[in-house]
This record gives structure tokens, sequence and C-alpha cells, in this order.
């Protein structure tokens, strides 16, 4: 079956950086999007990968590694903002979007 | 602003009410989603509308029913729900249907309690 794995929940500080993975399971694959989503709000795009390596924007930067259907999000220069829920979703062969539950990171001051 | 409205934000109903959720879009897009958000699982891909046809229906109740009048709205109705329907309902648009191809742009939802 599709899947797809991230941790459910971690805690960062103010101010360091954090790296939360996501680990997926596709039929094919055909990119990689993260989106961040504020408690009650509406999940917004942050990044989309197709090809391996890291991109950056900004603070937030994405790492894709096809051959060990693997992904990472960083988060430098932690902002108390921050504090989101961050979704992992590949797409599979028919493009289809595989999502993950969701990560939830707590900053801490 | 993310261009993607939904009304309303929350909804308390009855396992025998009727009730219908509404999405608009200002983006111009012509593909229009709606998924389920449960706590702490992924988000279930309910339907797709592309150019006001639907493209997918993943095997959802028929207690569920979308309507598309047109490329900008959406609705989601109702009727004679569970309490496991309870969720956070979201729309997206994208501009086509090319599933995860295009970055989607979602509403805020529809926060929705059944009693």
């Amino acid at each position: 079956g599709q899947n797809i794995d991230q941790p459910t929940e971690m805690t960062a500080t103010e101010g360091a950086i954090v790296q939360i993975n996501c680990t997926y399971q596709t039929s094919g694959f055909n990119g990689l999007f993260w989106y961040q989503q504020h408690a009650g709000e509406a999940p917004t795009f942050l990044s989309y990968n197709v090809l391996d390596g890291l991109e950056e924007k900004g603070r937030f930067s994405s790492f894709l590694s096809r051959s060990k259907g693997y992904s990472y999000l960083l988060l430098k220069e932690l902002q108390m903002k921050d504090s989101a829920s961050y979704l992992c979703a590949a797409t599979d062969s028919n493009y289809q979007l595989i999502w993950g539950a969701g990560t939830k990171l707590i900053i801490k001051p | 602003e993310t261009g993607v409205t939904q009304t309303p934000r929350h909804l308390v109903m009855g396992m025998t009410n009727k009730k219908s959720l509404k999405c608009e879009q200002h983006l111009g897009h012509n593909a229009m989603y709606w998924y389920k958000q449960s706590a702490k699982k992924p988000l279930e891909l309910m339907f797709v509308y592309n150019f006001k046809e639907q493209t997918e229906n993943n095997s959802v109740p028929s207690r569920f029913s979308p309507e598309c009048p047109n490329s900008s709205h959406l609705f989601l109705h109702l009727h004679t729900l569970q309490p496991e329907d309870s969720a956070l309902y979201l729309c997206a648009s994208s501009p086509e249907d090319s599933g995860g191809a295009d970055t989607q742009y979602f509403g805020p939802g529809t926060r929705l309690t059944v009693l």
C-alpha cells in the first residue's frame, strides 16, 4: 500500500533549528509537497521537490532523496509563529496526492 | 488571504438535519476539491471537480453529495450524517485537475460537529 510517515509531534526552542522528516512509499513518484497549517486555518503551500537535493526559501529548506524515499523540511531561526502542523504529501505515478498525518511543531521560548 | 473562502466556518448539526457547505475560489482555477481532515489522520480526498465535471469520488458515502455549478463554486450537501463524520472539511482549488502536479490552495475549512 501507499504510505507517508512523519513524526506526530516535535518541540523546539525559539531561535533554534528543527528538521521534520518524512518517508514515503508510493506506486511511482512524481514529487513531494510540504504544507504548513496553523491551528484553525487553511494549509498553505511551502515547497515542492521533484529532483534530489536541497531547495532553500528563506528560513525554510526542503530536501529530497528519491532513492531513499525520504524528505525533510528544515526550519532555521525558529519563531513563535512557526508553531503549526507541517503536512508532507507525495505524488504517485497517477499524480494522486498521498498525504501524511502531519507533524505538530511546538515552539517554546 | 488564500483566495479560497468557505462558509460556514463552524457547523453543529443533528443526525437528521440537512445542511450545505459552501466553497468559493477567486483564483481563476478550474479544479476544486473536497477533503476531510480528522485529528491525527491524513487528509482524505473526497471529491474532485475539473471544469465543473466530477472526476473523482473516493468511495464517499451517499450522505455526502457534492455540487459544482461553475468553476468558482463548490458545495457539499449533507444529510443524515453520523457522529463519526465530525471533522474539518477543507475545500481546495488548483489550476487544473493534474492532481499532485499542481499546488493546491486551501480554504480555512468548516469545523463540523454531528450530534
